[in-house]
């Protein structure tokens, strides 16, 4: 079946380094890709998204690009900041599946001052 | 500007009790979801609701019932808890059943003992 896997967490990275965090989706036909982002006690957002290859979602200075023939969606930026510190979520969703979104676990992201 | 609603933030329940989590949202939207959130997980569909007067099974159905009040209420019933329901629960919607945005509410937090 379907499915998204995400690198593992938690990932500490220094204020000002640059950000990557894979995302790698298992699917058939042509899935719409998400990133969400879910900071402490609050529910997730969404923060990008893609709706088909070679597409590019941006938002908040990140990016990630729906690259169909690695299968994959990575999340990146280029200089992270201490408030970017939360769990990001990728996702898919298929039109044949009514739209409804597939998981990743989720990485957690800690910035350090 | 509400958005998502839920209530209670918290619950503690003993093993058999039963309660009700309460969802509503102000944003007009058609679509309603009920998640679980576990460590290492991602997020499971538990019901969900793709229009007022409709509800669905999803992933994780067993041991819950829902109900959609009207179109802005959506409500999880657990009739008899079980620790392995102890979770995070969320409530989400958006305005129909194709890619549009997932808006979350902060979640209730369910310990079963």
């Amino acid at each position: 079946g379907d499915s998204v896997t995400q690198m593992e967490g938690p990932v500490t990275l220094s204020e000002e380094a640059f950000l990557t965090i894979n995302c790698t989706y298992t699917a058939t036909g042509y899935p719409s890709l998400f990133w969400y982002v879910q900071y402490p006690g609050e529910g997730l957002q969404l923060l990008l998204k893609a709706t088909k290859a070679d597409d590019k979602g941006s938002n908040k200075g990140f990016e990630a690009t729906y690259r169909k023939e690695t299968t994959s969606f990575h999340l990146e930026k280029g200089s992270v900041q201490v408030s970017d510190s939360a769990v990001y979520f990728c996702a898919l969703s298929k039109t044949d599946s009514n739209y409804q979104l597939i998981w990743g676990a989720g990485t957690k992201l800690i910035i350090k001052p | 500007n509400a958005g998502v609603t839920q209530t209670p933030k918290f619950q503690v329940l003993k093993t058999g009790q039963s309660m009700t989590l309460q969802c509503a949202q102000d944003m007009n939207h058609n679509s309603m979801y009920w998640y679980r959130q576990d460590p290492g997980m991602g997020l499971r569909l538990i019901y969900y609701s793709a229009s007022e007067g409709t509800t669905d099974k999803g992933e994780v159905p067993n041991g819950y019932n829902v109900s959609r009040l009207n179109k802005r209420e959506f409500s999880l019933r657990l009739e008899s808890a079980a620790p392995s329901q102890t979770s995070v629960y969320f409530c989400a919607s958006k305005m129909d059943r194709g890619n549009s945005p997932l808006h979350f509410g902060n979640g209730t937090r369910l310990t079963v003992t």
